[in-house]
């Protein structure tokens, strides 16, 4: 059974640049939640998606927004980078709408915004 | 506001000592609870988790917690640590969505 894969393992990008990461959840999980940690802090929800669609978000402003596909793989996007959003990216999957099934969370993608 | 906090940053331990992490939370009703690990370069394991009954929860390698209604709290404990122990702890909790705490860094010492 695969596990939780994200990709790419790490990202530098500049201010106001546009950035994708990739996800792919775990064998027959149809549920993707996104966490951004910043250093020295616990993962911050950033939103879900249940069978194709936002199912719940945190307290992000719009330039972060995401996608599921049919796979039930997903992306997250965020445009206009700050410096601020430099951060670890998780991503977990889970095999429900409802998130407190455990969630499997991959080894993120460290995002460094210049 | 749903808030879990995580009073110390740092904890160093000797290999073989006891271990205890605090973990407090503020929700209106009780939440679920969960401790994960976080080793570097890993995601998040999830250690154990507490949705009702039992107040005393055991876990994967040898961890266990221990949740106190009258103080609000969901510490971790382990009787013995072994020095692959060390890692990030965090606690969370769950309302509508999965809060963690700001989490603690276990330190063990040989």
């Amino acid at each position: 059974e695969t596990g939780v894969t994200q990709s790419p393992t790490h990202l530098i990008k500049t201010r106001g640049q546009q950035v994708t990461l990739r996800c792919s959840s775990q064998s027959g999980h149809n549920t993707v939640s996104w966490y951004q940690q910043a250093l020295g802090q616990g993962p911050q929800f950033i939103f879900q998606y249940y069978r194709e669609e936002e199912n719940g978000r945190g307290n992000f402003p719009p330039r972060f927004s995401g996608l599921q596909f049919p796979n039930y793989s997903s992306e997250l996007n965020v445009n206009a980078l700050e410096l601020d959003d430099s951060a670890l990216y998780l991503c977990a999957s889970s095999p429900s709408g409802q998130s407190y099934n455990e969630q499997f969370f991959g080894p993120g993608t460290r995002l460094t915004v210049l | 506001a749903q808030s879990v906090t995580q009073p110390d940053i740092h904890i160093t331990v000797s290999e073989g000592a006891s271990l205890e992490l605090r973990c407090n939370y503020s929700y209106g009703a009780t939440p679920y609870l969960f401790w994960y690990v976080q080793s570097p370069g890993q995601g998040l394991q999830l250690l154990l988790k507490y949705f009702s009954g039992d107040t005393l929860v055991q876990g994967i390698k040898g961890f266990e917690a221990e949740f106190k209604r009258s103080q609000s709290s969901f510490n971790l404990r382990k009787p013995s640590v072994h020095w692959s122990d060390a890692a990030e702890y965090f606690c969370a909790g769950y309302g509508n969505k999965l809060v963690f705490g700001a989490g603690t860094i276990l330190r063990v010492k040989s």
